[in-house]
């Protein structure tokens, strides 16, 4: 079965940085792009990003861009997105889904809490 | 950016009946590209509609998906308790992938 498992929670301060991993297994990791997205406590939800498993090609949301990185490890089916310069605002639940072509997101990891505190 | 609005924010409503959300875009999408997710608190969201009106994989046909332009709308026609969550309409045509602000549906 198709799953994208994500890395634990986190906690940084604000200034830092993190990391977060996108572990997918069940389906070919090379035919679908990973698209990142974020859900802030009472906010709705916030498209950051894509990456191509293939060429590792990215797009970035403009809020985003300067301050992320998105890659893939094509032998480990596993993507990354790190995110820089952390504020309290980026304390949020972050996603990892994939997507087929221009499709929408058909599966989604189970999320990773980022918290940012001084 | 295509800025998506909901309407209502919050529903509560008692098993049974119907009830219609509504989405609309700041610019005509085609309507291929709408789709509407369901969240529950603590969960990941679940894909329930794309292309405005086909059913994701497992999805009960008591959910609907209609519209076009800018007007869209999921309908789901006997609330189950189950439904008790938020759902979010969002357009894939055009990065970014913007969302919907949602609206939370609450079963009494």
């Amino acid at each position: 079965q198709v799953q994208l498992v994500q890395s634990g929670a986190e906690a940084r301060k604000p200034g830092a940085s993190v990391k977060l991993s996108c572990t997918t297994s069940g389906y070919s990791f090379s035919g679908y792009f990973i698209h990142w997205l974020r859900r802030a406590p009472g906010q709705g939800l916030e498209w950051m990003g894509w990456v191509n498993p293939i060429s590792g090609g990215t797009e970035y949301a403009r809020k985003f861009q300067g301050r992320v990185t998105m890659t893939r490890d094509t032998s480990i089916s596993t993507a990354y997105m790190e995110l820089r310069s952390l504020t309290s605002y980026d304390t949020a639940v972050y996603y990892c889904a994939r997507v087929y072509g221009n499709s929408p997101c058909d599966y989604w990891g189970q999320g990773t809490l980022v918290t940012v505190s001084s | 950016e295509i800025v998506l609005t909901q309407s209502p924010g919050t529903l509560s409503l008692s098993p049974g009946l119907r009830v219609s959300l509504s989405c609309w875009t700041s610019q005509t999408v085609t309507s291929t590209y709408i789709a509407w997710y369901q969240q529950k608190p603590g969960q990941a969201p679940r894909l329930l509609i794309y292309g405005t009106s086909t059913r994701a994989t497992g999805i009960p046909d008591r959910f609907s998906g209609s519209g076009s332009g800018t007007d869209f709308t999921l309908t789901i026609s006997r609330l189950e308790p189950e439904d008790s969550a938020v759902y979010f309409c969002q357009q894939y045509s055009r990065s970014p992938f913007t969302f919907g602000p949602g609206t939370k549906v609450e079963i009494k």
